[in-house]
Formats: C-alpha cells, sequence, structure tokens
C-alpha cells in the first residue's frame, strides 16, 4: 500500500546534527514533490522544506535555513532531512508527505518521528 | 506568529454546522490555492479539501471548502464526535517562497 515511514529521530544535544529519514512505498516515488512538516509541543504545524522531483528546487522556512538540507534518492524511494546547529525550539515530531498534485495538496503522511534537543 | 490567522477554537452541538476562516494576504491566499488538514491527537494530518473546494476520495461531503480573496472558509455540516480534532488551513506563500499553515482551530463537539 502507498505508505511514508520516518526514521532517525532521537535525543540530540543543542547543536549537534541528526540525519531524518522517509522511506516510500507503494507509489512511484520520483513523480512527487515531498515535504517535511514538523509539530511542536503545544504548538501548530509548521511547514519545514521540500524538494522537488528530481532534487534541483528546495524551498525552506527561514527558521531552518543554512541548518537544514533536504535530499532525496529516487533509486532509492527515500526522502531526508539533515538537520545541523539543533536549537531546542526544533524539538518536534517531524512529518514527511507527499505533494500529490505539486500545489501543496499533501495527501500521504508518515507517522512521524520525534526530535527532542535537549542537553 | 503565522501569517494565515485561524480562530483559537468553535464548537457546535452534535449534527449542527462549523464553518472555520482562514485570513492571510495577497502574497498567500490571494494568489494560490489552499488546503486544509484535520489533526486527531497523537496521529498524522489528513488532507481533508485541496485546491480551495477539491475532496480527496473517500473525504465525506459534510466537509466543504471556499475561498474568497484573501480569506478561506473550511465547513463541517452534520457535525459528529469523530470530528474533534485540530483544523488546519495551508497555502503557499509568494513573498516568503515558503509554504504556511494557519494558526489552527480546535472543533469541539458539545
Amino acid at each position: 500500500q502507498v505508505q511514508l515511514v520516518e526514521s532517525g529521530g532521537g535525543v540530540v544535544q543543542p547543536g549537534r546534527s541528526l540525519r531524518l529519514s522517509c522511506a516510500a512505498s507503494g507509489f512511484i516515488f520520483s513523480n512527487y514533490v515531498m515535504h517535511w512538516v514538523r509539530l511542536a509541543p503545544d504548538k501548530g504545524l509548521e511547514w519545514v522544506a521540500l524538494l522537488s522531483k528530481d532534487g534541483s528546487e528546495k524551498y525552506f522556512v527561514d527558521s531552518v535555513k543554512g541548518r537544514f538540507t533536504i535530499s532525496r534518492d529516487n533509486s532509492k524511494n527515500t526522502l531526508y532531512l539533515q538537520m545541523s546547529s539543533l536549537r531546542a525550539e526544533d524539538t518536534a515530531v517531524y512529518y514527511c508527505a507527499r505533494d500529490f498534485g505539486s500545489h501543496g495538496a499533501l495527501d500521504i503522511w508518515g507517522q512521524g518521528t520525534m526530535v527532542t534537543v535537549s542537553s | 506568529q503565522s501569517v494565515l490567522t485561524q480562530p483559537p477554537s468553535v464548537s457546535a452541538a452534535p449534527g449542527q454546522k462549523v464553518t472555520i476562516s482562514c485570513s492571510g494576504s495577497s502574497s498567500n491566499i490571494g494568489r494560490n490555492y489552499v488546503s486544509w488538514y484535520q489533526q486527531l491527537p497523537g496521529t498524522a494530518p489528513k488532507l481533508l479539501i485541496y485546491e480551495n473546494d477539491k475532496r480527496p476520495s473517500g473525504i465525506p461531503d459534510r466537509f466543504s471548502g471556499s475561498k474568497s480573496d484573501t480569506s478561506a472558509t473550511l465547513g463541517i455540516t452534520g457535525l459528529q464526535t469523530g470530528d474533534e480534532a485540530d483544523y488546519y488551513c495551508e497555502t503557499w506563500d509568494s513573498s516568503l517562497s515558503a509554504y504556511v499553515f494557519g494558526t489552527g482551530t480546535k472543533v469541539t463537539v458539545l
């Protein structure tokens, strides 16, 4: 079935790095724009980043620019989020999501992976 | 703070109707498609409405979306206890070159 599965979350100290992965199955991964979205404790959803189908176009929310990078390996059907210089405010559940129409319609979501930034 | 403003909460009795507003500007809602999501506690968001007023397959017609100028609205009719959740609007902001979510609205069924 169509599915996204995130992994790589955990507890990390401020200033350190972490890489999240999102494994896709059940659909042609390379045909879709992909996004990362996060939900911090007691906060609302926050869009984090998107990556075009071929990986050539990337966009980020201002708060992570210069610290996070997004990439994909279409041969492995996997999306990545490399997070560096992590801050306490990056603590959140991180979701990857498929954009089925390339207009921000996120129709398939993973279960999420928790990232906790704490000393 | 998000550039898309939603009421923090709305409530109604079972069977009634609620509407959730999403107020933006000419750089976001005014020129781009709006999507709406439902997030039940502890679960991933679920797409309810895309391209302002379209429903994905499997979403009942109790859910509807509309857009006018720089605002969008989600309507839920025949309210059910299972509709208790957080609801978010989302769109592209052409000035920020980023997607933005609304501040979120908690729906309570009385």
